[in-house]
C-alpha cells in the first residue's frame, strides 16, 4: 500500500522561507502533487513533480527525489494568506487513486 | 464561469437517515471523485468514477452509494449503514491529463452533520 506522513504543523513569519517535508512509502506512483487548502475550504493544486529535481513556480517550488522517497514544498517570502494546509499526495501506479498525505498545517505570523 | 458546485453548504441529518449530496460540474471532466475529511486529517477516497457509467470503490465506499448517469453530476449518498458520517465531504473532477498529473478541482464540500 501507500502511505505519505507530513509533520503536523509548521510556524513562522512573515518574509520567512519554510519547506514542508513529505516521506512516503510506495510501490509505485506517477509523480508527487501537493495541495492548499484554507480552514474550511476546498483543496487547490499547486505543483507536480513527474521527475526528479525542482520545480518552481513564483514563491512556491516542489522538489522530488525518488531514490529517496521524499519530497518538499519550499514556500519563500511567506505572506499571512499562506497560513493553510498542505497536503502532498501521489497517484497509485496501480490502482489510479490519488493518495494523499497526512497534511501540515502552516502558520505564518507577523 | 466553469467549475464545480456542491450542494448544500451545510447539511443536517437524524441518525439512521439517507442523506444525497449534490456534485456538479461544467469543466467537461471525464473523472469525478468523492472524498472525505475529518478534522485534522488528510482526504480520503470514498467513490471515483472515470468515465459515466461506471465507478469504483475508493478506500472508504462502506455506507456509501454512487452514481454517474451525466457526465456532469456525481451524487453521493450516504446511507444508514456509514457508522459514522458526520464530516466533510469534498467532490472533485479531472481532465484524463488531470489524472495523470494528479491536478484535481474540488467543490467547496459539504459538511454534513448527523446528530
Amino acid at each position: 500500500g501507500q502511505s505519505l506522513e507530513q509533520p503536523s504543523e509548521v510556524t513562522a513569519v512573515e518574509g520567512a522561507i519554510v519547506q514542508i517535508n513529505c516521506t512516503y512509502q510506495t510501490s509505485g506512483f506517477y509523480g508527487l502533487s501537493w495541495y492548499q487548502q484554507h480552514d474550511g475550504g476546498a483543496p487547490t493544486f499547486l505543483s507536480y513533480n513527474a521527475l526528479d529535481g525542482l520545480e518552481e513556480t513564483g514563491r512556491f517550488s516542489s522538489f522530488l527525489s525518488r531514490s529517496d522517497s521524499y519530497g518538499y514544498l519550499l514556500l519563500q517570502e511567506l505572506q499571512m494568506k499562506d497560513s493553510a494546509s498542505y497536503f502532498c499526495a501521489v497517484r497509485d501506479y496501480n490502482t489510479d487513486k490519488l493518495i494523499f498525505g497526512t497534511g501540515t498545517r502552516l502558520q505564518v505570523f507577523p | 464561469d466553469g467549475g464545480i458546485t456542491q450542494s448544500p453548504k451545510y447539511l443536517f441529518r437524524k441518525e439512521g437517515q439517507n442523506v444525497t449530496l449534490s456534485c456538479e460540474q461544467n469543466l467537461n471532466h471525464d473523472a469525478m471523485y468523492w472524498y472525505r475529511q475529518d478534522p485534522g486529517q488528510g482526504l480520503r477516497l470514498i467513490y471515483y468514477s472515470q468515465i459515466v457509467n461506471d465507478f469504483q470503490k475508493g478506500d472508504i465506499a462502506e455506507g456509501y452509494s454512487v452514481s454517474r448517469e451525466k457526465k456532469e453530476s456525481f451524487p453521493l449518498t450516504v446511507t444508514s449503514a456509514q457508522k459514522n458520517p458526520t464530516a466533510f465531504y469534498l467532490c472533485a473532477s479531472s481532465t484524463s491529463g488531470g489524472v495523470r498529473t494528479g491536478e484535481q478541482f474540488f467543490g467547496p464540500g459539504t459538511r454534513l452533520t448527523v446528530l
